[in-house]
């Protein structure tokens, strides 16, 4: 079974301050990863995947992830917040195979960007 | 156009009513999925259509019915629904490449409010 654990589900930063999302994985094969974003009343939008290859995958709006296999981790980061970075994040893990995807959502995190 | 259109934005309905939620892409996407949100959670998938047919069903309840009508439309009829049925619906689409794929990516919609009173 796969799962992907968020830690911290409220995490506050300020303007212009470093960004760091946590989240951790489980999977018996390998996982591809994501980081969604969803802001208010909004559905989601993908930020970044990892799928194969290059171990740090940057995304939309300036943010990246790093892929850990170590330390089954895939933390999102952005050096430098901005106010309408305010969201909930969620980490996903799907799997090999199949012509859809299906995944894994983490329990989100919330993002508050203080000025 | 990238856009996924969900109508209604906002339903309010009492459980012995039947209504339909749809979803509607033009990106060509051959894969449409139905997911639930319930507040301050993350979405669960209840429904893939891969080349309008059903391909995942996680153990939905029959008082959902999903329908894919052609490659641009999707729908989720809803039955008999109970008050813990009140969530967001969130419809997605996707070119149906395969989840390794590089350009493979899920599209959301805004999602459909449910109120089940």
């Amino acid at each position: 079974a796969q799962s992907v654990t968020q830690l911290g589900s409220h995490v506050s930063v300020s303007e212009g301050a470093l960004v760091l999302l946590r989240c951790n994985y489980s999977s018996s094969v390998p996982p591809y990863l994501f980081w969604y974003v969803q802001y208010p009343n909004q559905g989601l939008q993908l930020l970044l995947k990892y799928t194969t290859g290059a171990t740090l995958v940057k995304g939309i709006n300036g943010f990246e992830a790093e892929f850990k296999k170590s330390e089954t981790s895939f933390h999102l980061t952005k050096p430098s917040a901005h106010m309408s970075d305010a969201a909930e994040y969620f980490c996903a893990v799907s799997s090999l195979g199949g012509a859809t995807n299906k995944l894994i959502f983490g329990t989100g995190t919330l993002l508050a960007v203080q000025p | 156009d990238t856009e996924v259109t969900q109508t209604p934005k906002h339903l309010v309905m009492g459980m012995t009513n039947k209504k339909s939620l749809k979803c509607e892409q033009h990106m060509g996407h051959r894969a449409m999925y139905w997911y639930k949100q319930k507040a301050k959670k993350p979405p669960e998938l209840m429904f893939v259509y891969s080349y309008e047919k059903l391909s995942i069903n996680e153990s939905v309840p029959s008082r959902f019915s999903p329908e894919c009508p052609n490659s641009s439309l999707l729908n989720l009829h809803l039955h008999a629904l109970q008050p813990e049925d009140s969530a967001l619906y969130l419809c997605a689409s996707s070119q149906g490449l395969g989840i390794g794929a590089t350009n493979e990516k899920l599209f959301f919609g805004s999602g459909t409010q449910l109120s089940v009173l």
